[in-house]
């Protein structure tokens, strides 16, 4: 059972380079949704899609962008990379309502160093 | 006020002690309530949900407040499997479509 699979699983860039960090899952969820977590900042939300084709902003939105083009793949594109964007992020996803069942299922994080 | 507050401990605790977590949420108008269990440096898990009249689940007993806003956790028995950190999670203010997590509080459970 593959669920939620995330990659790379680690990354070095510079400042100003852009990336791509894929996220696809088989589990046919409808939602899926981005996180970092960052010591001491818990995990705080980036982007969610409740569906294909359709995505909205989180919390902390600003430098990422997403799509939703598939039912399965929800990358994260990191467009500048900066150094405050270190983190480790997260890709989770959910069926049905996310709020109902409460239950994501989390990949297993892709720890990001922007130097 | 932060939407999801918890001590972060780290709460340390000899094996077979009882241990109990709180967690504070500033939406009043929050209806879904979880823990989440993440081991050091793995992913985040769903423990158990959290309902109005409280629910069990073995050792694991999750308490709903409303009145106060806080939710709570206890766990009896402890195990050193139990070491871990454990998520408060709310749904979002945006609506019924984000979860707000805490930042978690440590446990430690020693011999």
């Amino acid at each position: 059972n593959a669920g939620v699979t995330q990659t790379p699983k680690f990354q070095v860039l510079k400042t100003g380079q852009s990336m791509t960090l894929q996220c696809a899952q088989d589990m046919n969820h409808e939602y899926m949704s981005w996180y970092r977590q960052d010591p001491g900042m818990g995990l705080r939300l980036i982007h969610y899609s409740v569906g294909a084709g359709i995505t909205d902003q989180g919390e902390v939105p600003n430098g990422y962008n997403v799509s939703r083009s598939t039912t399965e793949d929800f990358p994260l594109r990191l467009l500048s990379a900066a150094p405050s964007q270190t983190s480790v992020y997260f890709c989770a996803s959910s069926r049905g309502t996310v709020t109902n069942t409460g239950e994501l299922f989390f990949g297993e994080g892709s720890r990001l160093t922007v130097l | 006020r932060k939407e999801v507050e918890q001590d972060p401990g780290p709460f340390n605790v000899p094996e077979g002690a009882t241990v109990a977590f709180n967690c504070t949420y500033s939406n009043s108008a929050s209806q879904s309530f979880f823990w989440y269990r993440q081991d050091c440096r793995k992913e985040p898990k769903l423990l158990m949900s959290v309902y109005s009249s409280g629910n069990e689940d073995g050792r694991f007993t999750a308490q709903l407040n409303r009145a106060s806003q806080y939710i709570s956790l206890l766990i009896r028995d402890s195990k050193l499997s139990d070491s871990a950190t454990y998520l408060c999670v709310v749904n979002g203010n945006s609506g019924y479509s984000t979860l707000t997590f805490g930042k978690g509080t440590m446990l430690l459970v020693s011999p």
